[in-house]
Parts: structure tokens; C-alpha cells; sequence
């Protein structure tokens, strides 16, 4: 079945502890981003990656890091969390991104962060 | 950068009732406008899409149209039915690739 797939769904944390959300996708999709979603301000792009070995940031990148070393993988690192980055974050990928070309973004069941 | 304003930002309807909800963009270079749509506890999927050189697009109930001029575009859902109730999120591709979405609106169906 063709999807992305994150984990954890949920997760629990403090303040300053070191933690990874992994993305996958089986599609063979070129583009990859990640999103956070918070009530009255929609789904804001943290990081998207055009390719492996292409990152660049989208508009709240500060305090996350990615990495995209294998096409279908797209892991989001948070080094010190603190309590603003508690949100829902998506995953979504699609097979290109560009003006001349666009295609559905297809989202993964979201990872509900808590940091504490 | 693009801004995208959506609105209203809640919105109740009868059943059977028609809905409409209105995004504006800010690029002119915009090209792509896709609507996703994300039920309580899902992930958003994408249920309609119009790009820039179409003014209308429909899909059995649900239509988009856009007014390059004015910078907006708009969804319409016709014959509306509780399965609809969900948060619905415009967006605009920018000219830099990027996907801005709107901040949502909360459709409820009432029966």
C-alpha cells in the first residue's frame, strides 16, 4: 500500500532532550516536507526537501534539523525542545514540486509532540 | 513571501445547504491552488486542485473557482451532508516551489 508512514504518533517529552520523528515514504516520491499544525494557523512548512541531498527551510524552521540522505527517508530533529514547539507535525511527500509541475501532497496520521 | 488568508474561519450549515469558504492570496506569480480537507483525527487530503490558466473547476458536489485578478479563489460545496463536517485548508504555490496554506476553517453539518 502506497503511503507515508511517521513515528511516533504520540510522544511525551522534557524540555531539552533530544528527539527524532521518522518519515518514510514507499511511493518513490522526489519531494518531502514537514509541517506543524496549530489551531488558528493552519499547517506551516518547517522543512522541505526537493531531492536526497536537498533541504532547504520553509517558514518555521528554528530548532528543527533534517536530513535526507535516502530518497524515501526524511527524519525531523528536534536537538533541545523546548515547550513552543508542542504541536501536531505532518510528514508529506509528492512525486515533484515545482511551478511547471505540481502534484498532491500525500500527508502521514501526523505525530502529536508534548513537551514539557 | 505568499500570505494566504482563509475565511471564515467557522461555519455552520443545514444540511443541504450550499458552503462556501474564500482564501486570497498575495503573490500574483501564484500558479497552483489546491484544497485539502482533514477530518477529526486524520490527516488532510487533498479533494480539489485548480491551476492558473482554468477559472473553474468541479468535482460532482464540490467546485473551485478563481479570480487571478483580484487574487482569490474559492470553494463551494453544494448539497452539503454531515460526512463534509471537517477542517478545510486552501493554499497557494509561490513562486519559490513553496506550498502556503491558509489557517483553516471548520465546516460543521448540521442534520
Amino acid at each position: 500500500e502506497a503511503q507515508v508512514t511517521q513515528n511516533p504518533r504520540y510522544l511525551i517529552t522534557v524540555t531539552g532532550k533530544k528527539l527524532t520523528v521518522t518519515c518514510s515514504q514507499n511511493m518513490n516520491h522526489e519531494y518531502m516536507s514537514w509541517y506543524r499544525q496549530d489551531p488558528g494557523l493552519g499547517l506551516r512548512q518547517i522543512y522541505y526537501s526537493m531531492n536526497v541531498e536537498v533541504t532547504d527551510k520553509g517558514d518555521v524552521p528554528e530548532g528543527y534539523k533534517v536530513s535526507r540522505k535516502e530518497k524515501r527517508n526524511f527524519p525531523l530533529i528536534l536537538e533541545s525542545p523546548s515547550p513552543n514547539q508542542t504541536s501536531l507535525y505532518f510528514c508529506a511527500s509528492s512525486p515533484r514540486q515545482e511551478r511547471s509541475y505540481n502534484s498532491p501532497l500525500h500527508f502521514g496520521n501526523g505525530t502529536r509532540l508534548t513537551v514539557t | 513571501g505568499e500570505n494566504v488568508e482563509q475565511h471564515p474561519s467557522t461555519l455552520s450549515v443545514q444540511e443541504g445547504d450550499s458552503a462556501v469558504i474564500k482564501c486570497t492570496y498575495s503573490d500574483s506569480a501564484s500558479n497552483y491552488f489546491p484544497w485539502y480537507k482533514q477530518e477529526l483525527g486524520k490527516r488532510p487530503q487533498l479533494i480539489i486542485d485548480i491551476r492558473s490558466n482554468v477559472g473553474e473547476k468541479k468535482d460532482q458536489r464540490i467546485a473551485v473557482t478563481l479570480n487571478k485578478t483580484a487574487k482569490h479563489f474559492s470553494l463551494h460545496i453544494t448539497e452539503t451532508q454531515p460526512e463534509d463536517s471537517a477542517v478545510y485548508f486552501c493554499a497557494s504555490m509561490e513562486y519559490g516551489n513553496k506550498l502556503v496554506f491558509g489557517a483553516g476553517t471548520i465546516l460543521r453539518v448540521k442534520s
